[in-house]
């Protein structure tokens, strides 16, 4: 079992829509960042969360650590928001290694 | 700053050829890290650098052999490629300090094995 599980695995969704991407871990972390990659194209990191929400124009995201749960918001989405997302969580004193969960491939159609 | 870069950007060999992939940041991280990511497969580590002159191990090191020149560049090398190392390869470098914990991606390098 990953230690990192996404869900869901695939979503389609029509434009204007809110969208919520979760991840949730086995172990404890001392980061979580959520990634975006579009189809052939390099990966950006969108979030580095270790605690409560962050923000960033139409991107949510937010985190509980008790229940060692993290989502992805965005709302109003849109055809360009359309890539997959990933999920990677760091280990305390890991040498920031990251394990990375399988992506969740949002397809945005207008 | 141009990020973390690498090259090739594709590349195609046959079994049994060598070749090294070469990344460099500007951003003056400590960590570096060589990825690969497969279909359906989300990424697996293959090497570390926590710092210039140490590497480690990842999940998934067979094959491969790295080498940390300075602070800049991290290079990861097959001695004798494979069919199944067929895959996308990402660079990334860390930066952890004062409550900021970011990854920088590189853009790949897309090797395909015959």
């Amino acid at each position: 079992k990953n230690e990192v599980e996404q869900s869901p695995q695939n979503l389609t969704a029509q434009e204007g829509e809110f969208i919520t991407i979760n991840c949730s871990y086995s172990v404890g972390i001392s980061a979580l960042h959520w990634l975006q990659q579009h189809p052939g194209g390099g990966i950006v990191s969108l979030f580095m969360l270790s605690s409560g929400k962050k923000k960033h124009g139409r991107l949510i995201a937010t985190i509980n650590i008790q229940e060692k749960h993290s989502s992805l918001h965005i709302t109003a989405s849109h055809p360009r928001d359309s890539a997959v997302y990933i999920c990677a969580v760091n280990l305390p004193g890991n040498a920031g290694k990251s394990t990375f969960g399988d992506g969740t491939t949002l397809t945005v159609k207008p | 700053n141009a990020g973390v870069t690498q090259t090739p950007k594709f590349q195609v060999l046959k079994t049994g050829q060598s070749m090294t992939l070469q990344c460099a940041q500007d951003m003056n991280h400590n960590s570096m890290y060589w990825y690969r990511q497969d279909p359906g497969m989300g990424l697996r580590l293959i090497y570390y650098s926590a710092s210039e002159g140490t590497t480690d191990k990842g999940e998934v090191p067979n094959g491969y052999n790295v080498s940390r020149l300075n602070k800049r560049e991290f290079s990861l090398r097959l001695e004798s490629a494979a069919p199944s190392q067929t895959s996308v390869y990402f660079c990334a470098s860390h930066f952890n300090r004062a409550g900021l914990d970011e990854q920088y991606f590189g853009p790949g390098t897309r090797l395909t094995v015959t």
